[in-house]
């Protein structure tokens, strides 16, 4: 595997069930994120983990929960969502450094629906 | 406000010919990051090209170049000769600084561009 996979690339779930996303980098990076895609929005950052700890939070609601448990591998625990929840969830990695453009790697993205 | 405006929702362009995406951007920092991403219908974002704050010359990758004017805080993309495959979804984003020390990737509304055979 090469790049920023996750798994599952498709999800339905109902408004009561408990469903996880995965995340993994194989770039060697030290930060990964969470984005939310909704149609005809801007990309929304949820979460930032660096170096394995959150730094980011951006107010999202506790329905979601993320876990790095480390620097490979991202979760994103999923827990009686809405269906406004519906959208593409995309992973990425990027190196943090002093030097350099600190580009983000992206994932295909998970396509989830709520129903 | 928004931080990285980008006023083409849509775009047209003839196989080969060029054709430039608008991006501009707001920010208070000295020091950030620009950055262009393709988003095939296929959902994954794809890095083209990254200009920093402090390059004084035009990135260029292969046939995309970023115009970076910094007055006008704009970071214009050009494709060059453009090819079928080049039909996407683009997006503008900005890396700066977060209060928390990290970095903060922020967005535009993104360019869909079509590319006539």
């Amino acid at each position: 595997e090469t790049g920023v996979t996750q798994t599952p690339r498709h999800l339905v779930m109902g408004m009561t069930n408990k469903k996880s996303l995965k995340c993994e980098q194989h770039l060697g990076h030290n930060a990964m994120y969470w984005y939310k895609q909704s149609a005809k929005k801007p990309l929304e950052l949820m979460f930032v983990y660096s170096l394995e700890e959150r730094v980011e939070n951006n107010s999202v609601p506790s329905r979601f929960s993320p876990e790095c448990p480390n620097s490979s591998h991202l979760f994103l625990h999923l827990h009686t969502l809405q269906p406004e929840d519906s959208a593409l969830y995309l992973c990425a990695s990027s190196q943090v450094g002093r030097t350099g453009a600190h580009e983000q790697y992206f994932g295909p993205g998970t396509r989830l629906t709520v129903t | 406000a928004q931080k990285i405006t980008q006023t083409q929702p849509g775009m047209f362009v003839q196989e080969k010919e060029a054709v430039t995406l608008d991006c501009t951007y707001d920010t208070s920092d000295q020091s950030y990051g620009l950055f262009w991403y393709k988003q095939p219908s296929s959902g994954e974002m794809i890095f083209l090209i990254y200009q920093g704050s402090y390059d004084e010359q035009n990135a260029t990758e292969g046939r995309y170049s970023l115009n970076f004017q910094k007055a006008r805080k704009s970071a214009n993309l050009v494709i060059s000769a453009s090819q079928l495959g080049d039909s996407a979804m683009y997006f503008c984003a900005m890396r700066e600084v977060s209060r928390s020390g990290t970095y903060k990737y922020i967005f535009g509304t993104g360019t869909r561009l079509k590319v006539l055979a």
